[in-house]
């Protein structure tokens, strides 16, 4: 699906470090989401944005910190990080209706030293 | 409390064998279930979904899945497996609440034997 595109694909960074993940969909859609996927866990839920707005945020620590400017585009700030935030982000967006599919990009792997 | 279970995490096949994934949920309304799969170092594809109607759902690359209400199940089958097809499956059920979140399940990575 190349529908949903995440920049970088890559990102190794220090524990004091500030970087960002960026998302952006060219599906127009108006939903946006970011999960978080560890080895061994099932995808974690992180945020979801509905026509911009923050319509939920899955107790995730102050040191994510997303951003929707727009439907198209999402981005997460990292800052602070633990190495136990390493991971997988991955980023999906849909149609806010019930019966419509979520479609996620590549994802954006972070290791955190 | 909705849920989405994947008793098998691996399982090996050799290639041209058929194929059956297990998946079984709890959720309180009538379920939208998909299954995605997850080739290494990429995002997850859209395999197949069921809203309503025929409970036998078709995919791409060849999948089918069967909704059994009575079961609680939505297992992801292939009557031949190809080698391409060694990826991680993820069985999901939603949407929870009005911001269309899905719920996963842990994934069953599938190994293909040549």
């Amino acid at each position: 699906e190349t529908g949903v595109t995440q920049t970088p694909r890559h990102l190794v960074m220090g524990m004091t470090n500030k970087k960002s993940l960026k998302c952006e969909q060219h599906l127009g859609h108006n939903a946006m989401y970011w999960y978080k996927q560890s080895a061994k866990k099932p995808l974690e839920l992180m945020f979801v944005y509905n026509f911009k707005e923050q319509t939920e945020n899955n107790s995730v620590p102050s040191r994510f910190s997303p951003e929707c400017p727009n439907s198209s585009h999402l981005f997460l700030h990292l800052h602070t990080l633990q190495p136990e935030d390493s991971a997988l982000y991955l980023c999906a967006s849909r149609y806010s209706g019930s019966q419509e599919t979520q479609y996620f990009g590549p994802g954006t792997r972070l290791l955190v030293l | 409390a909705q849920s989405v279970t994947q008793p098998d995490i691996h399982i090996t096949v050799s290639e041209g064998a058929s194929l059956e994934l297990r998946c079984n949920y709890s959720y309180g309304a009538t379920p939208y279930l998909f299954w995605y799969v997850q080739s290494p170092g990429q995002g997850l594809q859209l395999l197949l979904k069921y809203f309503s109607g025929d409970t036998l759902v078709q995919g791409i690359k060849g999948f089918e899945a069967e909704f059994k209400r009575s079961q609680s199940s939505f297992n992801l089958r292939k009557p031949s497996v190809h080698w391409s097809d060694a990826a991680e499956y993820f069985c999901a059920v939603g949407p929870s609440g009005n911001t269309g979140k899905l719920i996963f399940g842990q994934g069953t990575t599938l190994q293909v034997k040549p």
